[in-house]
């Protein structure tokens, strides 16, 4: 069973392209987190969404980020005319649905992405 | 809100000490507990968790106590080994109506380093 899945694993962009980073849930997850890692920082939350649905996106910066996930494909972070500030690693999880009462959830690899 | 702060680092040991890495949390109601670890370059990978007040977790030799009257989850190990060295998170996620959902918050973690 493949675990989550994450690409590229490593972004080098300049400053004011966009940034696309993928992530694949773990078969028979329906749940996708985002979360972003500053250096020497934690864990961030940025967004939860489920099929065609954005949950809570409460960590999500107001301007040039999004993030979608298709009923069929992929879930996007999107992140529109980069800046340095937003080099860090990006962490994508996934969760079953109501499997007990906790949804445990299982991190990808990562996407580094550095700005230039 | 919510929130967790872990002891500061680093922690540095020789093998086979005792380690303790302290974690304590702010939250309402009864949230569900996690420790996480993170080697270098990698996502992170779930560790322990307790869901309910006097749980015990562990995993690996590692355990941890929910303990709700002091809001701790400390993570404990009786030997440590050189291949433990990692990053550690303490992460809680919330709970309502019996169910934990949604984010992740997370404390800023812990970097251990074990020598020989």
């Amino acid at each position: 069973n493949a675990g989550v899945m994450q690409n590229p694993r490593h972004l080098v962009r300049r400053r004011g392209q966009e940034a696309r980073l993928r992530c694949s849930p773990m078969k028979g997850h329906s749940h996708v987190y985002w979360y972003r890692q500053l250096p020497e920082e934690g864990l961030k939350f940025m967004v939860y969404l489920q099929k065609e649905n954005i949950i809570d996106e409460s960590g999500m910066p107001k301007e040039r980020f999004s993030a979608e996930f298709p009923k069929e494909g992929p879930s996007i972070l999107r992140i529109q005319q980069v800046v340095r500030g937003d080099s860090a690693a990006y962490f994508c999880a996934s969760s079953p649905p109501n499997r007990g009462y906790t949804y445990e959830q299982y991190f990808g690899p990562g996407t580094r992405l550095t700005v230039t | 809100g919510n929130s967790v702060t872990q002891m500061e680092g680093p922690v540095t040991l020789s093998e086979e000490a005792f380690l303790t890495i302290n974690c304590t949390y702010t939250a309402t109601g009864y949230p569900s507990l996690f420790w996480y670890v993170q080697y270098p370059g990698e996502g992170l990978q779930l560790l322990l968790k307790a869901t309910k007040a006097d749980d015990k977790g562990s995993n690996k030799g590692f355990e941890a106590t929910y303990r709700k009257e002091t809001t701790s989850f400390h993570l404990e190990k009786g030997s440590v080994q050189v291949s433990d060295s990692a990053v550690y998170f303490c992460a809680l996620q919330a709970n309502a109506g019996g169910t934990s959902y949604g984010k992740l918050t997370f404390g800023q973690g812990t970097i251990l380093t074990v020598h020989p």
